[in-house]
């Protein structure tokens, strides 16, 4: 199974500021056949379902403020927020939807809020 | 409008069932994948099972041989039948469209696996 691991668990950003989250796989989820990263982030906040973010790694879900981006290949990925708003304050999940059989697994989350 | 909604959740004993309904509007089930997502109070997110539009299903190891995932075509409707249920099952379960990532998620509905 591919595990998927997120850091920091939790982070404090000031209003304005960049907010940056890590995420790493214990195995590539780069397909070489199509060249695609078969990742996504999704962001949750209290009492509502997951919101898909970014899908491939880097492709922004239409809607999504372009102040959030994806970057990274392979087994290391990063979500960026360039200027951090209030309603930004969530927890970030990202997930990796490259296995055979599927298994879909979702990092543990990274809680992010306002310093 | 494109959307998913869960019901069927509730309290149920250890050892006992539920069957979970995701009901959608302004897409076709049998034409997607779609999957159950849950997650336990103040946890993470946990990948549960996933129905391939050909009828393959898939599950997590965690509920595999109690769980079954099936849809209703003539209901437009999704399914999750949970047998055997722990204490660990207790948890609010999501329903998601799978197109690969996962962008359309229902409100959840909360399952107490509690004597």
């Amino acid at each position: 199974d591919i595990v998927m691991t997120q850091s920091p668990d939790s982070l404090a950003v000031s209003l304005g500021e960049r907010a940056t989250i890590n995420c790493k796989s214990s195995q590539s989820v780069l397909y070489s056949s199509n060249n695609k990263n078969y990742l996504a982030w999704y962001q949750q906040k209290p009492g509502q379902p997951p919101k898909l973010l970014i899908y491939w790694a880097s492709t922004r879900e239409s809607g999504v403020p372009d102040r959030f981006s994806g970057s990274g290949s392979g087994t290391d990925f990063t979500l960026t927020i360039s200027s951090l708003q209030a309603e930004d304050v969530a927890v970030y999940y990202c997930q990796q939807y490259y296995s055979t059989p599927p298994g879909y697994t979702f990092g543990q989350g990274t809680k992010l809020e306002i310093k | 409008e494109v959307q998913l909604v869960e019901s069927g959740g509730g309290l149920v004993q250890p050892g006992g069932s539920l069957r979970l309904s995701c009901a959608a509007s302004g897409f076709t089930v049998s034409s997607n994948y779609m999957s159950w997502v849950r997650q336990a109070p103040g946890k993470g997110l946990e990948w549960v099972s996933v129905i391939y539009s050909g009828g393959s299903t898939y599950y997590a190891d965690s509920v595999k041989g109690r769980f079954t995932i099936s849809r209703d075509n003539s209901k437009n409707t999704l399914y999750l039948q949970m047998n055997s249920l722990r204490a660990e099952d207790t948890a609010v379960y999501y329903c998601a469209r799978v197109v690969p990532a996962f962008d359309i998620w229902g409100q959840g509905t909360m399952v107490t696996v509690s004597s």
